[in-house]
């Protein structure tokens, strides 16, 4: 069946950027995400972007797509120790009305002073 | 517009009992999914309710049900409760067009549900 794979974590410091790679395995997904996760709390869509494109840009976060590899990047510049939080990568199973998401395991960010 | 709001925050139950959990959907979305997230791992689908009827379903028992409501809200009932059940119970709303899946899923915070 469909998977999705992260990295489990990932440690930058203050003001660098950060890369954050998955990889999934569903070739007809139309729409593909980045949620952030903080301790204790509920999921925030980050980003998407639509599997035509290659590149999506939206203030300090720029995805890629590789859809000939199914590589999906989240990058985060002049990172902040308030990006630190799990990042989770998901992918779209299924057509018409329905579009349930498969998510990864996470990347959990730690950002250091 | 308000967002997905989900209740109770916390629940603790004993292993046999039954559950519901609640789901407001933000605002103008009329399609809500439920996924468990277990401890240390993503988000599973559970299943998804359009127009009040469940329209897709992941591996999870049949002791996993749901209702969706005329305002588009929903429920999560689980019966016959098991240690493995402990989970966050996370819903999701999105707005369905007819010619297929189009746009974001707005999570709610998440419900803890801890079975002794």
């Amino acid at each position: 069946g469909e998977d999705v794979e992260q990295s489990l974590f990932l440690s930058v410091r203050e003001g660098d950027s950060s890369v954050i790679n998955c990889t999934y395995t569903d070739s007809s997904s139309t729409y593909l995400y980045w949620y952030k996760q903080e301790p204790g709390a509920g999921l925030q869509l980050l980003t998407y972007i639509f599997s035509n494109m290659d590149m999506k840009q939206d203030q300090r976060l720029t995805v890629l797509l590789n859809k000939k590899d199914k590589h999906l990047s989240l990058r985060i510049a002049d990172t902040q120790t308030g990006d630190s939080a799990i990042y989770f990568c998901a992918e779209v199973e299924g057509e018409g009305s329905q579009g349930n998401l498969i998510f990864g395991k996470g990347t959990k960010l730690s950002v250091k002073p | 517009e308000t967002g997905v709001t989900q209740s109770p925050t916390h629940l603790i139950k004993t292993r046999g009992q039954q559950v519901t959990l609640r789901c407001s959907s933000q605002s103008g979305h009329n399609t809500v999914s439920w996924y468990q997230q277990a401890l240390g791992q993503g988000p599973q689908f559970i299943f998804q309710y359009y127009r009040e009827e469940e329209n897709g379903r992941g591996n999870f028992p049949p002791r996993f049900s749901g209702l969706q409501f005329p305002n588009y809200s929903s429920e999560l009932n689980v019966n016959a409760l098991e240690l493995d059940d402990s989970a966050l119970y996370l819903c999701a709303s999105s707005l369905a067009a007819l010619a297929g899946f189009k746009g974001e899923q707005f999570f709610g915070p998440g419900t803890r549900l801890t079975v002794l």
